[in-house]
């Protein structure tokens, strides 16, 4: 079975600009959470999506949204991009949002800004 | 304070040697807790979970103190292959949003 994948792998980006960033979770799982990894730090939270509902939200300005799909695919949008969102951006997946449920980490998009 | 501390980085330690890291957690409320590894340039992988009995696979083995707030993950007989980025994970709230230590890097020498 495949993993989570996420697209693109790669992006280089201005300040201003906008991106999208998108998330297939393992088949079957229907919660997508959204990281974000700077370097020399662990994954902050930025959002989680169960049944296409937003679920929770971390400590991220509203420039930064997002979406669930009925197939359960996620994008990840920013607007208004800053050079501080230059960072690796981690889609997680999990069969449900449940303490302790097990999720399941993409390879990540890495987005540079200039 | 940060939510999830772990110990400074990094440990360099020989081949055979026995590591261990500790991570503390400020949420009294937290309920779940892992060990999750992340090579260079990769995504974290969970390593194992963390249970107040202590659990055990292999030559890792995971210690919770949920009085003290404190978590450790012990590595015996280290391999190259253990470099790595061992980040120390605690899920707190509904749901499961992750909070992150910052990571310790272990290298592991021949």
């Amino acid at each position: 079975d495949a993993g989570v994948t996420q697209s693109p792998t790669h992006l280089i980006k201005t300040r201003g600009q906008h991106v999208t960033l998108r998330c297939s979770p393992i088949s079957g799982h229907k919660s997508v959470s959204w990281y974000q990894q700077v370097l020399g730090q662990g994954p902050q939270f930025i959002f989680q999506y169960y049944e296409k509902e937003e679920r929770g939200r971390g400590n991220f300005p509203d420039r930064f949204s997002a979406r669930q799909f009925p197939n359960y695919s996620s994008e990840l949008n920013v607007n208004a991009l800053l050079l501080g969102d230059s960072a690796l951006y981690l889609c997680a997946s999990s069969i449900l949002q449940a303490l302790g449920v097990t999720q399941y980490f993409g390879p990540g998009t890495r987005l540079l800004v200039l | 304070r940060k939510e999830v501390e772990q110990d400074p980085g990094p440990f360099n330690v020989p081949e055979g040697a026995t590591v261990a890291f500790n991570c503390t957690y400020s949420n009294s409320a937290s309920q779940s807790f892992f060990w999750y590894r992340q090579d260079c340039r990769k995504e974290p992988k969970l390593l194992m979970s963390v249970y107040s009995s202590g659990n055990e696979d292999g030559r890792f083995t995971a210690q919770l103190n949920r009085a003290s707030q404190y978590i450790s993950l012990l590595i015996r007989d280290s391999k190259l292959s253990d470099s790595a980025t061992y980040l120390c994970v605690v899920n707190a709230e509904y749901g499961n949003k992750l909070v992150f230590g910052a990571g310790t890097i272990l290298r592991v020498k021949s």
